[in-house]
């Protein structure tokens, strides 16, 4: 069925630069997206989402690129801290109205000082 | 507001007991869903209600049953275990208008 996928399982990177973590979907259909923020022992964290007529939105920090062309969605995360160490998964609604929401394998990020 | 809380945090079973993983929340939300999270895999949603009395299957259901008697409380059953419903199990709830999905600490199961 269709899927929501992911290109690294583990992303390691210094405390101040900035990190890039990107998803595949496969569901042209989709039209609302979101990336979420699991820390060790704990339930996802809504981090930011963006619907399928956007191609960017920022945040506190963080910024979702949508590039619907090649079905493409990458967070970047600026001057990353020790803090964003966590796995992030994205999420993509197949047009159900936020019923259902089909969630990515997820990228662990780590930041080391 | 204590958000969306789960009981127990970890339970083990033997196979083909039957037991209830609790889900409650605060705010008020109509919406509620009960997600499983296995190594390697994304979440994936079991069941979901849109409002009181009202439940729908999601990709995983089945060996679970859910029902929703009130806005605060969206149990989670589990008929008969088996050693493939051993997983980390998560609640969440979110209004039916907005997107936001506040999620549960989760329940660590073993079934043996």
């Amino acid at each position: 069925g269709e899927s929501v996928g992911l290109h690294l399982p583990t992303l390691s990177v210094q405390e101040g630069d900035n990190s890039i973590i990107n998803c595949a979907y496969s569901n042209s259909a989709s039209d609302y997206f979101i990336w979420y923020k699991q820390e060790s022992g704990k339930g996802p964290q809504f981090i930011i989402d963006i619907r399928s007529n956007m191609d960017k939105r920022q945040g506190q920090r963080v910024t979702v690129l949508l590039n619907k062309t090649v079905k493409h969605l990458s967070l970047q995360i600026a001057a990353t801290q020790p803090g964003d160490s966590a796995v992030y998964f994205c999420a993509e609604d197949l047009n159900t109205g936020f019923q259902k929401l089909v969630f990515g394998t997820g990228t662990r990020l780590l930041v080391s000082p | 507001n204590a958000g969306v809380t789960q009981t127990p945090k970890f339970q083990v079973l033997k196979t083909g007991q039957s037991m209830t993983l609790q889900c409650a929340q605060d705010m008020n939300h109509e919406y509620m869903s009960w997600y499983r999270q296995d190594p390697g895999m994304g979440l994936r949603l079991i069941h979901y209600s849109v409002g009181a009395g009202i439940t729908d299957q999601g990709e995983v259901p089945n060996g679970y049953n859910v029902s929703r008697s009130t806005t605060e409380d969206f149990p989670l059953r589990l008929l008969s275990a088996a050693p493939s419903q051993t997983s980390v199990y998560f609640c969440a709830s979110r209004t039916t208008q907005g997107y936001e999905q506040y999620f549960g600490p989760g329940t660590r199961l073993t079934v043996t």
